[in-house]
């Protein structure tokens, strides 16, 4: 089956440092790869995405590459602001079927 | 606003009772997803619609649980009998059966949930 494994939080930095969240996933065939944000008391957003292997995706600063070989689909950002404060979930999409989340990950950003 | 609507945003209720959920996608979304996520956990698929179909269920959605999206457009889901186990946000989305522009399949929007306490 799809499955979604991402690294256990809280992630916890200070601001300005460097994030590296990592995501890796089991699946048949080639899915669609997502990252979502959940802001304290707000709902899902999200991120980023990337569809096929060696696609990168990108906003707000924040970026992650498909990486087929290694399943792989890490969450980076260079220099992280207290703003940045929040769950994040890797998920996927096989295609034929609904979305696979992670479990999430806290960051915690402090001044 | 545009977006994903649910309502209420927060319920209590007593063990044994029935509890309604309303969400509103996204006017031209064809597709609409529940979803629930507990404490820790990520959202986990319950059942979706593509227009008034219910598609798919998840062998989460057990039979006190009801969903219905009757003329393609709300969504209520409903549940009967309500255990302490059923605590958790409920999570409803939308999407297009065929993205477009700048969108991929699969790609859902969320509403900010329905928050479920049993005591």
């Amino acid at each position: 089956g799809n499955s979604v494994t991402q690294m256990e939080g809280p992630v916890t930095l200070s601001e300005e440092a460097f994030l590296t969240i990592n995501c890796t996933y089991t699946a048949t065939g080639y899915p669609s790869l997502f990252w979502y944000v959940q802001y304290p008391g707000e709902g899902l957003q999200l991120l980023l995405k990337a569809t096929k292997a060696d696609d990168k995706g990108s906003n707000k600063g924040f970026e992650a590459t498909y990486r087929k070989e290694t399943t792989s689909f890490h969450l980076e950002k260079g220099s992280v602001q207290v703003s940045d404060s929040a769950v994040y979930f890797c998920a996927l999409n096989p295609g034929y079927s609904t979305l696979t989340f992670g479990k999430g990950t806290m960051l915690l950003v402090s001044p | 606003d545009t977006g994903v609507s649910q309502d209420p945003r927060h319920k209590i209720t007593k063990r044994g009772q029935n509890v309604t959920f309303r969400c509103d996608p996204i006017s031209e979304h064809n597709r609409l997803y529940w979803y629930r996520q507990t404490l820790g956990q990520g959202p986990e698929f319950l059942t979706y619609f593509q227009n008034e179909a219910q598609l798919e269920k998840s062998r989460l959605l057990s039979d006190r649980f009801s969903a219905e999206r009757p003329k393609g457009s709300f969504s209520t889901l409903e549940i009967q009998r309500t255990e302490q186990g059923d605590s958790a946000m409920y999570l409803c989305a939308s999407s297009l059966m065929y993205p477009g522009p700048g969108l991929v399949t699969g790609e859902l929007f969320f509403g900010e949930g329905s928050r479920l306490t049993v005591l």
